[in-house]
């Protein structure tokens, strides 16, 4: 059963830079059918989708972040990425990475999320 | 891309049938790009519920069924029971570089 685990500093100060991993287990994350994305939920707000990374390190990004978001992928941890600089208080939000299935476009496995608050 | 418009709430008994709605444009729902839905409860992972627009993952009760008229895609939860209350998303796929989620809805069950 694949899983997938966020992992990171669950406050960051304003103008500073958000960094989160996610970890892959139970699966290869250079399967060549799979993207792998962040998603994200401000606290009583609805999902915005961030990114997606393939394993070979290609990287697509909401256009609405794209100037501060960053992923990356490290295929000898089986893990990915995100880094979100300059950030605001409106970029608190629990943080999901998730598994693209890329023929039919549907994330298909999630990680419980992580909560990052923005403050100082 | 805009987002996909969602109701914000919809409740119903148990035993009873809901309907979601997913309303976009001709441009993205009403075309041939694909739909999906995840259902969200606090502390959990989410959770995919239908996939391409109908299909449903295997795992996924048969009480949940996915379609789609013109430019709006509906997420159905017949027999409703109390484990389904939560919140559910659609989301549109127009190409790994365009993903767009709905703006959410959160059901109730009385």
């Amino acid at each position: 059963q694949l899983q997938l685990q966020e992992s990171g500093p669950g406050l960051v100060k304003p103008s500073e830079t958000l960094s989160l991993t996610c970890s892959v287990s139970g699966g290869s994350i250079s399967s060549s059918s799979f993207y792998w994305g962040w998603i994200r939920q401000p606290p009583g707000k609805g999902l915005e989708w961030i990114g997606n990374i393939y394993y070979s390190g290609n990287t697509y990004y909401n256009p609405s972040l794209k100037s501060r978001v960053t992923i990356s992928v490290d295929t000898s941890k089986n893990q990915f990425s995100l880094k979100l600089n300059s950030v605001t208080a409106a970029d608190t939000a629990v943080y999901y990475c998730a598994r693209l299935r890329y023929g039919s476009g549907s994330y298909d496995y999630w990680g419980q999320g992580t909560l990052v608050t923005v403050s100082s | 891309q805009s987002a996909l418009t969602q109701p914000a709430s919809v409740s119903g008994s148990p035993g009873q049938s809901i309907t979601i709605s997913c309303t976009g444009t001709s441009s993205d729902v009403g075309s041939d790009n694909p739909v999906s839905w995840y259902q969200l409860h606090p502390g959990k992972a989410p959770k995919f519920m239908i996939y391409e627009v109908t299909k449903r993952p295997s795992g996924v009760s048969n009480r949940f069924s996915g379609s789609k008229s013109g430019n709006t895609a509906s997420l159905t939860i017949s027999g409703l029971q109390a484990e389904d209350e939560g919140d559910y998303y659609c989301c549109l796929y127009a190409g790994v570089s365009t993903l767009v989620f709905g703006g959410g809805t959160k059901l109730t069950v009385l």
